[in-house]
């Protein structure tokens, strides 16, 4: 079973700044299936990108996603207000546990 | 608008048993695969269960096994997720989130189970 590992557990940054998060793969996966999600306090997690760098519907271009193999990255290159939330990848079944983005 | 909408949630003893639902709109119910994940408080997500869009096939947690039903009436749009032996590690709120096992695209709000004496 695949592992998922994000980091850093909490990322301190200001608005503006530029956030960059990790999600490791305990093997090789295909990128199409790594996807991200945001959740922001008492909602429901949304859909931010898929297969590893296609922004969803409606995700503003400031986030974008990389990666291939066991490394993936999420960037948002200038922190909104609205940004500050936990951020999840996702491969089939399994979740990382999380990646909270939180003001400095 | 596309929702999906969950009820059910509720205080239950250890041993009980809930039904948990979610009702949906805005897109063609039958046409797609549903899931159930949760969520315990102050933690991560945990991927629950899932169905087709026919019923045909679900699929468990290993945590989950034996003691959770998922299942589905497409005609009413809805999906329904049977919870018993509860376990006081089953306290979570539950969302149902349309999509095949690579993509979630759209959760609903969620649903507060909490199994307590």
């Amino acid at each position: 079973e695949i592992v998922l590992t994000q980091s850093p557990g909490t990322l301190s940054l200001s608005p503006g700044e530029r956030a960059t998060l990790s999600c490791r793969a305990s093997q090789s996966i295909s990128s199409t299936y790594l996807v991200w999600y945001q959740q922001r306090p008492g909602q429901a997690p949304k859909l931010l990108i898929y297969g590893a760098s296609s922004r969803a519907t409606g995700i503003p271009d400031r986030f974008s996603g990389s990666g291939s193999g066991t490394d993936f990255t999420l960037t948002i290159s200038r922190l909104e207000p609205e940004d500050f939330a936990v951020y999840y990848c996702q491969q089939g079944k399994t979740f990382g546990q999380g990646t909270k983005v939180e003001i400095k | 608008e596309v929702q999906l909408v969950e009820s059910g949630g509720g205080l239950v003893q250890p041993g009980g048993s809930l039904r948990l639902s979610c009702v949906t709109s805005g897109f063609i119910f039958s046409t797609y695969s549903i899931n159930w994940v949760r969520q315990a408080p102050g933690k991560g997500l945990e991927w629950v269960a899932y169905i087709s869009s026919s019923g045909s096939t679900m699929y468990y947690a290993d945590s989950v096994k034996g003691r959770f039903t998922i299942s589905r009436d497409n005609a009413k749009n809805s999906l329904f997720l049977q919870m018993n032996t509860l376990r006081a590690e089953d306290t979570a709120v539950y969302f149902c989130a349309r999509g095949d096992l690579r993509v979630f695209d759209i959760w609903g709000q969620g649903t507060l189970v909490i199994v307590s004496s």
